[in-house]
């Protein structure tokens, strides 16, 4: 089945030490996000790319970075976690830009910061 | 900006009650609107949307949504509750190109 996979599931990481979330999708889809979702809270859109072009949202913090090295693949980068960084990472696809187009969203990353 | 409140963070109902869960959004103009599923271990799932026309939205597993513009409401109901419903459901606004905002969530428990 097509489909958006996360990898891994679950990543502890230590308060300062960079951290990668994976994500990989199958549907050949040109748009790919990422969302923050804290405990009890709304997912945030924290960028997306639309093929390789990257739009980053106006509050997300200059520790999260991503990497789109070509269609399947799409990275999440924290290059120094904090604590308030501990969230679930979604990442998204979508064949098109805009919200016509339905958004496929992974399982998520739980991310841990120790 | 546009934004979403889903007033019950939590609602319990038995299976085969019937369900409303509650949405409120604030927005200038008129809204792309969306429901979605979030099951435990999983991603978020779309069951329905509008974007025009009929205000009466029938979406996936047996859920439909009313918009009513006067109350700036996009209610989702389910005439009858299964066990399988127990998830988290999320309402989200729509502007501009991929501005989505989300709903905290309501959790439903479906009691037996």
């Amino acid at each position: 089945d097509a489909m958006v996979i996360q990898n891994p599931r679950y990543q502890v990481t230590q308060f300062g030490k960079p951290v990668t979330l994976s994500c990989s999708q199958t549907l050949n889809h040109n748009v790919m996000y990422w969302y923050q979702q804290k405990s009890s809270q709304a997912p945030k859109l924290l960028f997306h790319y639309y093929d390789k072009d990257f739009n980053n949202e106006a509050d997300t913090p200059d520790n999260f970075q991503s990497r789109r090295p070509n269609t399947s693949f799409c990275f999440l980068d924290i290059r120094s976690p904090g604590l308030g960084d501990a969230a679930m990472y979604l990442c998204a696809t979508s064949r098109g830009g805009g919200l016509l187009y339905e958004q496929y969203f992974g399982p998520g990353t739980r991310l841990t910061v120790t | 900006a546009q934004s979403v409140t889903q007033p019950d963070i939590h609602i319990t109902v038995s299976e085969g009650a019937s369900l409303e869960l509650r949405c409120n959004y604030s927005y200038g103009a008129t809204p792309y609107l969306f429901w979605y599923v979030q099951s435990p271990g999983q991603g978020l799932q779309l069951l329905l949307k509008y974007f025009s026309g009929d205000t009466l939205v029938q979406g996936i597993k047996g859920f439909e949504a009313e918009f009513k513009r006067s109350q700036s409401s996009f209610n989702l109901r389910k005439p009858s509750v299964h066990w399988s419903d127990a998830a988290e459901y999320f309402c989200a606004v729509g502007a501009g190109d991929n501005d989505m905002r989300f709903g905290a969530g309501t959790r439903l428990t479906v009691k037996p």
